[in-house]
Formats: C-alpha cells, structure tokens, sequence
C-alpha cells in the first residue's frame, strides 16, 4: 500500500497560475520530499521538509507540511510550460535511507 | 556531470530470456536503489544497497537479482523475464543517513523493458 497519496490525480491550468496539489500520509515521518518528473525523464528532487518545519520555499515552490493532519501542500507559483511534469510525494521507510512514493499528480500548464 | 547513468535506455525481451540493467553513479554516493514504475502509479522499490558488497530486498523484489561489487555500479539482473515485469526501471543513488538526516535521492532516466 501506498504511504503517500497525492491529490489531484491531475491538473490542467493556464500559465501565469497558481498550481497546488496535496499529498496524505499514514504514519508518523520525521520528512517528507516532493520530486519532478518530466516525461521520458527520471525523478528530480525538488525540496525536502522536515517535521518540525511547517513551510519551506525554493524558488517558486512553497511546501507545507501539517503532521497533525498527516499531510503536505506543493505550490507551484506563477506557472510556466516548463512545469508541465508529474509531480510525486515521498515518506521514509525505515532504514536505507528508503523512500515510498505516492502515485503522483500530473500537472499540465498550458501556454 | 553524469551523475546517475542507465545502460540500456531501451530493451526489448522474449518470455524466459535473461538479461542485466546497469547503474552507474559518479557522485560518490553510498547508497543505491532499483524502482520500477508501471502506468499511472508511483515508484516500487526493487532491491536498494547500503554498501559495495550489500544488498537487500525492497517491496517488489521477487524475480529480481542485485549485485553491487563496485561502490559506484549497482547491477539489477531478470534471470527469466517474464510480461509482468515489463516496466519502466529507475535506478537511484544517495548519500548515506547521517543522525538520521535524510538524503535526497539522484535518479538516472530509466530503462524501458518489454518483455514479449
């Protein structure tokens, strides 16, 4: 089963708009990392937060993360063509350094 | 920068052959993982290693053999493929966990594979 879940499933906007898309989780995490993928691409680490971190922001990227509700937010600001990809959530699991991932949101910015 | 590089990027296999993905990494990185990606989902963990000379099962690991004899290679091998492995495969690396600070993880572009 999944740790992270990510909703939407799918995402349409215009460029020049705000994209927010969700991941939930099921048990405690000390992280959480959000990761891009370009079609035809490998994943792309785009920023990790913390547990005791609420907000983080990297660049045009805002994360937060509420571990009372089990759940954090990727906000995507100003979009652009170039963030059309999918978009993945992902907690640790156990030791490894491992990752699980959810089933990711596709995000479709239209120019 | 290579960083995380797939051989082959493509493959094509008949039911019952064998063959060997190769993951090379030049970042120094002690970790390493195989994912495979089916349509519409997420990342399913293969086999990861820690180490050069370990390996260890991750959650989808039956069919599938590692082998890491050199820290920067991590080798997945299908011993006899069969359609339900057709797949997309990643492979990542990391640095390892120190205090328990997690790492980011580098991925390669991936190897598709369909098997016939």
């Amino acid at each position: 089963s999944q740790q992270g879940e990510e909703d939407p499933q799918a995402l349409s906007i215009q460029e020049g708009e705000n994209a927010t898309m969700n991941c939930s989780y099921k048990t405690s995490i000390n992280n959480l990392q959000w990761y891009r993928q370009n079609s035809g691409r490998g994943l792309v680490h785009l920023i990790l937060i913390r547990s005791n971190e609420r907000e983080k922001h990297s660049g045009r990227l805002r994360v937060t993360l509420d571990t009372s509700k089990k759940s954090s937010s990727l906000l995507i600001t100003a979009s652009r063509a170039a963030d059309t990809a999918s978009y993945f959530c992902a907690t640790p699991k156990a030791a490894g350094n491992k990752l699980t991932f959810g089933g990711g949101t596709r995000v479709l910015v239209k120019p | 920068n290579a960083g995380v590089t797939q051989t082959p990027k493509f493959r094509v296999l008949k039911t019952g052959q064998s063959m060997t993905l190769l993951c090379a990494q030049d970042m120094n990185h002690e970790y390493m993982y195989w994912y495979r990606q089916d349509p519409g989902m997420g990342l399913r963990l293969i086999h990861y290693s820690v180490g050069e000379g370990t390996t260890a099962k991750g959650e989808v690991p039956d069919g599938y053999n590692v082998s890491r004899l050199k820290k920067q290679n991590f080798l997945l091998g299908l011993e006899s493929a069969a359609p339900s492995q057709t797949s997309v495969y990643f492979c990542a690396s990391s640095y390892s966990t120190f205090q328990s600070r997690a790492q980011p993880q580098h991925f390669g572009d991936g190897t598709r594979l369909s098997i016939l």
